[in-house]
């Protein structure tokens, strides 16, 4: 079946550096979200690719989605202690007409060093 | 505030028991997802309902079932519960509609602890 892999697993960094983790992805994919989770939190959208070579910024986080459409990535410049969390990425189900359901990579785990 | 509610928050049981984990999506949403999250693990889809049909189906043990009722919450029933079944679940719901996908909201999350 469909997989969705991400890297690294964890990332330690300390405030100030710059922050990547990359998503790949079995198929070709339609689009890709992104979503983040606090620590004790729940999951919560952040963005959605849809074009090939896509890029997309919100402040110091930038979206890539990779020509292939199989690949993305997420940079985040000059971590904050508010950037703590895990990052995940999700692939729409391979195959067929949409039905909403995700795919999500295992995710990224971010702790920021103050 | 996604606008997804569950119940309970934390749920404390024994093994063996079962369980019912209820979950009330946005309004409009006609799809609701239940997904599985362990200790440093990723997000296991379990389940998904749209209006009132079961849609897709993840990795959901034969213990587990669900169900959308006619006002679109959904439970998630557990029985027969294992140690291994310890987790945090997430109901999420989206719109669903059209050629993409639509962002899911998650709920808080039910804490399920097994003894």
């Amino acid at each position: 079946g469909q997989q969705v892999m991400q890297i690294p697993q964890y990332q330690h960094v300390q405030e100030g550096e710059d922050f990547t983790t990359y998503c790949n992805s079995s198929t070709t994919l339609s689009n890709i979200q992104w979503y983040k989770q606090r620590p004790g939190g729940h999951p919560v959208f952040l963005i959605q690719l849809v074009k090939s070579g896509e890029v997309k910024k919100q402040k110091r986080l930038t979206f890539q989605f990779g020509e292939a459409k199989k690949n993305s990535s997420l940079h985040i410049t000059a971590t904050q202690t508010t950037d703590v969390g895990t990052y995940f990425c999700a692939g729409p189900s391979a195959g067929g007409t949409s039905y909403g359901k995700l795919t999500f990579g295992q995710g990224t785990i971010l702790t920021v060093h103050p | 505030d996604s606008g997804v509610t569950q119940t309970p928050k934390h749920l404390i049981t024994a093994t063996g028991q079962r369980v019912t984990l209820r979950c009330s999506p946005r309004s409009g949403d006609l799809s609701v997802y239940w997904y599985q999250q362990s200790l440093d693990q990723g997000l296991q889809f379990l389940i998904q309902y749209y209006n009132g049909e079961e849609r897709a189906k993840g990795n959901i043990l034969e213990r587990f079932s669900a169900q959308q009722f006619p006002d679109l919450h959904s439970e998630l029933n557990l029985s027969s519960l294992e140690l291994g079944d310890s987790a945090l679940y997430f109901c999420a719901s989206s719109v669903v509609g059209g050629v993409l996908e639509n962002e899911q909201f998650f709920g808080p999350g039910t804490r399920l602890t097994v003894l």
